[in-house]
């Protein structure tokens, strides 16, 4: 059975703070993601990696680091937190492959809000 | 610029009637469009997918219907049921890795 898990389902930062989320898969998968849910907005993706090592920004990067050591683990870090900030954030990963009719979709994780005060 | 657009925000519907939702997209470049239910406090879970050089998947009581020319595709759910209910997102991708989702569809399946 496929697994991905988020550190935490709640959290509850100050505005400045270092915030740390992360995210772990069990499936070998080689692409990570970390997008945020808005109501309104749909699901936007800030982050996502395809190797150990390598990141690609999304459309909203702004505001947001990730860091990715080991293939199994993601981490999205929000510098210095603010209230615009406040979001549930997901995470996902799929695996690695090339167009034209391939499948691999993304497995996600339960998700973390993350409310910034 | 929103690429995916799901331009009904909720839908409510009959035990046992259909369930259409609707999708439209501007970028003719997607070669892959896939569906997504979230149920709340859950992340998405992959439902059914379909590739561009096809127009129409089936799986079960879900199907997805593809009309490029239109850049439309549809989720059709028969017969509804009330664990139905839940935020479906249409998603579409360029080439293996990112992937663009609306904003959503609430559907509410009434016993």
């Amino acid at each position: 059975d496929v697994k991905v898990t988020q550190s935490s389902r709640y959290l509850v930062k100050r505005t400045g703070e270092k915030v740390f989320l992360e995210c772990v898969q069990d499936m070998d998968h080689e692409n990570m993601f970390w997008y945020r849910q808005d109501p309104g907005l749909g699901l936007r993706l800030i982050y996502f990696s395809y190797d150990v090592k390598m990141k690609e920004k999304g459309d909203i990067p702004e505001g947001y680091s990730v860091s990715r050591e080991k293939k199994e683990r993601f981490s999205l870090i929000l510098e210095s937190a603010s209230t615009n900030q406040t979001s549930m954030y997901l995470c996902a990963s799929s695996l690695f492959g090339t167009s034209g009719g391939s499948n691999y979709e993304q497995y996600f994780g339960p998700g973390t809000r993350l409310t910034v005060t | 610029d929103q690429q995916v657009k799901q331009n009904s925000p909720s839908l409510s519907v009959q035990e046992g009637r259909i369930s259409i939702l609707n999708c439209d997209y501007t970028n003719s470049m997607f070669d892959y469009f896939l569906w997504y239910k979230k149920y709340p406090a859950e992340g998405p879970t992959f439902l059914i997918s379909i590739s561009s050089i096809k127009d129409k998947n089936e799986d079960g009581r879900f199907t997805v219907f593809l009309n490029k020319s239109a850049k439309h595709l549809s989720l059709h759910i028969v017969p509804s049921q009330p664990g139905d209910s839940a935020v479906y997102f249409c998603a579409a991708r360029v080439g293996y890795q990112k992937v663009t989702f609306g904003i959503g569809t609430k559907l509410q399946v009434i016993p």
